[in-house]
């Protein structure tokens, strides 16, 4: 099955400058790459997916590319913000099946 | 804008009792899911269901746990004869398609804590 591997597991960054989260993933069938965001105690919310036929999706500060090739997918936050701060996961989804395959989580610290 | 439901908030149990969690997912989708978050780790897939049956499940999902869609709201997780180990947030999500052609939306997730 898919297994997904995310980076760091922490990132603390000066408010105002850029944030980056890294993912691998290791089944190439796999074409759909979300990630969520999860604020203490509260739902896990989408901001931005990506799907296999694009390489970059960009939505205000927030961005995501994929390398196919190499199997791996990034988040990008700029200017951040102290409402930035929150857990971040990335995901995959297997090709063919429902279930999304979640990494570990990314703590995001924004210092302010 | 529509969200996905769930209830309780918050359930506590004993170890070996029956319990049910409840979600409402959002009115025009199709498609349903099951996860779990143990404390601090990562979100697990549990299982998937459309048009009345399950679609997929993972290992976890074992024979303990089953899922409903009793009417044509509501959308249930049963798990029959808790352990310790079920302690988690369970999150239900819709999509209105499936994966991926169509976002997952999560549910705020009900607490169970089994004592």
């Amino acid at each position: 099955g898919e297994n997904v591997e995310q980076h760091p597991s922490t990132l603390s960054v000066q408010e105002g400058d850029s944030a980056v989260i890294k993912c691998t993933y290791s089944d190439s069938a796999s074409n759909y790459f979300p990630w969520y965001k999860q604020e203490l105690g509260k739902r896990p919310q989408l901001i931005i997916d990506i799907r296999s036929n694009v390489g970059e999706k960009k939505d205000q500060r927030i961005a995501v590319t994929l390398n196919k090739t190499a199997k791996h997918f990034s988040l990008h936050i700029t200017e951040t913000q102290p409402e930035d701060s929150a857990v971040y996961f990335c995901a995959a989804e297997g090709g063919g099946a429902d279930g999304l395959t979640f990494g570990k989580g990314t703590h995001l610290i924004i210092q302010p | 804008e529509p969200e996905v439901t769930q209830t309780p908030s918050h359930q506590v149990t004993q170890m070996g009792q029956e319990v049910i969690l409840r979600c409402v997912p959002i009115s025009n989708h199709l498609y349903f899911y099951w996860y779990r978050q143990i404390l601090g780790q990562k979100v697990e897939f549990l299982v998937s269901f459309y048009n009345n049956e399950i679609s997929e499940k993972s290992e976890i999902f074992d024979d303990q746990f089953s899922v409903e869609r009793p009417d044509g709201s509501n959308f249930t997780l049963k798990i029959r004869s808790t352990k310790l180990e079920d302690s988690a947030m369970y999150f239900c999500a819709s999509s209105v398609l499936g994966t991926p052609t169509a976002e997952q939306y999560f549910g705020p997730g009900t607490r169970l804590t089994v004592t």
